[in-house]
This record gives C-alpha cells, sequence and structure tokens, in this order.
C-alpha cells in the first residue's frame, strides 16, 4: 500500500538548516511526483515545492532562495532542506504525492513538527 | 501566482443541512481544482478533483462544480464526522490552497 513518512529533527535554531526526509513505499519515485506542503500552528496549508517523476523541481516562489528538494530514487526517499531558517518556519512539514493527471494530492505522510527556536 | 479566495471563513450548520464552501480563482484555472478535508491533528484528505470528481471513498453527500472561475463543495446532507477545516487547491499553475473553511456543527 502507498505510504508516506517524514522524519527529521523537531527543533531548529534559528538562521540554521532544516534538512526533512519523505521514505515512500508503495510506489514508484521515478513514476510520481512527491512535494512538501507546511502547515503552521493553528494556519492553512502551504505548498512548498515538488520533484517531478523526471526528476526536475519547481518551488514556491516565496521560498525558492531558500528552499532546495532532491530524491534517491534507489531508496525511495525525497529530501527537503531549507537555509536560513526563522521562527515563521514553525510548522508541520507533510510530504505528500501528487498525481498530475488529477491534480490533487493522493497519499500524504503523517506530518512532523518542527520548531524553529533556540 | 495564481490567488485562491476561500469563503465563508468559518461556518455553522445544522446535522443534515446543505452546506456550500467556495472558492474564486484570480484567473483561469480549467478544471484544476481539487478539495481537501483535514481533521484535527490529522493529515489532510483528499474529497475531490479534476474540480467535480470524487476521490476513493469518499461519500456521495460530496460534491463539487464549477461557475466560471467560482469553484463550490457541497455537502448535501452534513454529518457529524464532516466537520473539520476544508481547503481547495488549485494545479493549473505552480500548486496553491486556499485559506480554509472551517465546519462546524451548530
Amino acid at each position: 500500500q502507498v505510504q508516506l513518512k517524514e522524519s527529521g529533527p523537531g527543533l531548529v535554531q534559528p538562521s540554521q538548516t532544516l534538512s526533512l526526509t519523505c521514505t515512500v513505499s508503495g510506489f514508484s519515485l521515478t513514476s510520481n511526483s512527491v512535494s512538501w506542503v507546511r502547515q503552521p500552528p493553528g494556519k492553512g496549508l502551504e505548498w512548498m515545492g515538488a520533484i517531478w517523476s523526471g526528476g526536475s523541481t519547481d518551488y514556491n516562489s516565496a521560498l525558492k532562495s531558500r528552499l532546495s528538494i532532491s530524491r534517491d530514487t534507489s531508496k525511495s526517499q525525497v529530501f527537503l532542506k531549507m537555509n536560513s531558517l526563522q521562527t515563521e518556519d514553525t510548522a508541520i512539514y507533510f510530504c505528500t504525492r501528487f498525481i498530475t493527471t488529477t491534480g490533487g494530492f493522493d497519499y500524504w505522510g503523517q506530518g512532523v513538527m518542527v520548531t524553529v527556536s533556540s | 501566482d495564481i490567488q485562491m479566495t476561500q469563503s465563508p471563513a468559518s461556518l455553522s450548520a445544522s446535522l443534515e443541512e446543505i452546506v456550500t464552501i467556495t472558492c474564486q480563482a484570480s484567473q483561469n484555472i480549467g478544471n484544476w481544482l481539487a478539495w481537501y478535508q483535514q481533521k484535527p491533528g490529522k493529515s489532510p484528505q483528499l474529497l475531490i478533483y479534476g474540480t467535480t470528481s470524487l476521490a476513493d471513498g469518499v461519500p456521495s453527500r460530496f460534491s463539487g462544480s464549477r461557475s466560471g472561475t467560482q469553484y463550490s463543495l457541497k455537502i448535501s446532507r452534513l454529518q457529524v464526522e464532516d466537520i473539520g477545516i476544508y481547503y481547495c487547491q488549485q494545479a493549473s499553475s505552480t500548486l496553491t490552497f486556499g485559506s480554509g473553511t472551517k465546519l462546524e456543527i451548530k
């Protein structure tokens, strides 16, 4: 069955770099796209960026200068790296599978809470 | 970027009532519109994609429609399990979500 699971540090210091891993199962990264979506506490969803089946990437213009998404297809893992973290980056970070033929995110990870604080 | 203006921000309705949530796109997005339900402490769940297509396992009381650049999610007979926050999302260009609608039972 399709599963996605995020992992990474729960606490990051301001100005540091966030590194998260999304480990997927039940589907191939070379045939599917994975996005990162975040949600600050009590707020709405923000699409951060995607890595497409061919390996190309797209980013939210507001985060593009700080964000990098990559993958290791042999390990079925997608990576997020975002630098220069600030307190407003405190959020739950989700990875999710995007279906290009439908335009929807059909499977989501459980999310990982990241707090930016000294 | 395409903006999705979602309304209302919150909504309180009675059981069995018809509920409608709308999203206005800032430009033409065709049928590249999806709806999600998010319950407290949970990940979002896909309800509708392609404006009108029901995702697997979603009850038939949920439906989606479009009039020009305005998109609507309708719940035909509100049930207790429908409480949560609903989001629209466009996939015509760089992906964006609406701001969400919190649905409560009156």
